[in-house]
């Protein structure tokens, strides 16, 4: 049974930093691309970045980029996304999907979420 | 950036209706587009990918259609538990994109 378990959320100070973890079984991590997905309260879905099997081809939304780091390490069949200089504006439950195979990447398998809150 | 705009924003149906979503692109996709079905309180649930290939346990009253820029998604008759939000995909291009939902309400 594919797992998706998210970690790391909680509440921060602006301009503060927090590391998402997902710990994913079930399948074969390092033959799948990864992508983390957010949703502000009441709103709808925003792409936020993705990384390859390999963790070599990185991709981010304009709105994070130079500050949040997606990495993964296949051994421990883990995903992470380092979020610094958080803003108001992150709050939000960031989801953890698997795609569809090496190259395909929609999700179709996602964690539960992990929320996190930017305010002081 | 490729946009993805979904309409209407919200339908009124009841069980058993036909339901036809649509997900217009700002430039073509070819049919790199997916479909998301997300219930209340609950993460997002692949439906369609590539336009119109049914994800895995996925029932067959769900269907995709469309390339290029016009795509639209079927329900053929609704189940209760098919009143939720959808929400369209891209992967033509970075960044990826979605579009800003239909929800599907109960009458």
């Amino acid at each position: 049974e594919v797992q998706l378990l998210e970690s790391g959320g909680g509440l921060v100070q602006p301009g503060g930093s927090l590391r998402l973890s997902c710990a994913a079984s079930g399948f074969i991590f390092r033959n799948y691309v990864m992508t983390w997905v957010r949703q502000a309260p009441g709103t709808g879905l925003e792409w936020v970045s993705a990384a390859d099997s390999g963790g070599d081809g990185i991709y981010y939304a304009d709105s994070v980029k130079g500050r949040f780091s997606i990495s993964r390490d296949n051994s421990r069949s883990t995903l992470y996304l380092q979020m610094n200089s958080l803003r108001a504006e992150d709050t939000a439950v960031y989801y953890c999907a698997k795609g569809i195979d090496g190259s395909n990447w929609f999700a179709d398998f996602w964690g539960q979420g992990a929320l996190v809150t930017v305010s002081s | 950036e490729i946009v993805l705009t979904q309409s209407p924003a919200t339908l009124s149906l009841s069980p058993g209706e036909r339901v036809t979503l649509s997900c217009r692109a700002s430039q073509s996709v070819s049919r790199s587009l997916a479909w998301y079905q997300q219930r209340p309180g609950q993460a997002p649930r692949l439906l369609i990918y590539d336009a119109s290939m049914r994800a895995t346990g996925i029932p067959a009253r769900f269907s995709g259609s469309g390339s290029g820029t016009d795509f639209t998604l079927t329900v053929s008759s609704l189940e209760p538990e098919d009143f939720a939000v959808y929400y369209c995909q891209h992967r033509r291009n970075w960044p990826l994109t979605f579009g800003g939902g239909t929800k599907v309400e109960i009458k």
